[in-house]
């Protein structure tokens, strides 16, 4: 069953813009982490937020994460056109060492 | 570093054939995860290692896949025989656990792609 659900599903912005997606989950987890996926490539990690912080930054990237909510967004700022990917994030389940959950994924275009 | 490698890269076969992907984890990696990339599906877990010993297979679709991890350095996913509903990405990560009890980055190879006539 899918524990990361992700909105938008796709996210078409201007080169400049800032873009933000957003993950909800469904159990207790031990930290949330986002990936990027280029065309055709593996995913590629990006940043990992540990159930008890709020916010995380690097470089353009800034990640909140709500527990009691069970909800975490990614904003990136000022958007590239080289940002253009798909960002999963993944939760890793509180009593599963080792194991993540992903989700389906936001399709993010930035336009030149 | 070299990375995740994954072999082959890209894999044509018929139906009904026997399909080996290979994998060479990061070395020093505890955990080593194969995952299945379709547009309909999205990204599933089909089985993960650590310490090259199984630990939750219930991502395994059904008899027909089955993976091993025989050393530290090497994993496989057979799939026999093979359908046309197999096709997929089939991607491997590993990644280092220190406790056991929490997750760490996972770093991703890059994918095989396979495709059942």
């Amino acid at each position: 069953s899918q524990q990361g659900e992700e909105d938008p599903q796709a996210l078409s912005i201007q080169e400049g813009e800032n873009a933000t997606m957003n993950c909800s989950y469904k159990t207790s987890i031990n930290n949330l982490q986002w990936y990027r996926q280029n065309s055709g490539r593996g995913l590629v990690h990006l940043i990992l937020i540990r159930s008890n912080e709020r916010e995380k930054h690097s470089g353009r990237l800034r990640v909140t994460l709500d527990t009691s909510k069970k909800s975490s967004s990614l904003l990136i700022t000022a958007s590239r056109a080289a940002d253009t990917a798909s960002y999963f994030c993944a939760t890793g389940p509180y009593n599963q060492g080792g194991k993540l959950i992903f989700g389906q994924g936001t399709e993010l275009s930035v336009k030149p | 570093d070299a990375g995740v490698i994954q072999s082959p890269r890209h894999e044509v076969t018929e139906m009904g054939q026997e399909v080996t992907l290979r994998c060479k984890p990061i070395s020093g990696h505890d955990y080593l995860f194969w995952y299945r990339q379709t547009m309909m599906r999205g990204l599933e877990l089909l089985i993960y290692f650590n310490n090259n010993v199984p630990i939750d297979d219930s991502g395994m679709p059904e008899d027909r896949f089955s993976a091993k991890m025989p050393n530290a350095s090497f994993s496989t996913l057979k799939i026999q025989p093979s359908e046309p509903r197999d096709s997929a990405v089939y991607f491997c990560a590993s990644s280092f656990v220190r406790s056991g009890v929490y997750q760490e980055t996972q770093y991703f190879g890059p994918g095989t792609r396979l495709l059942v006539l």
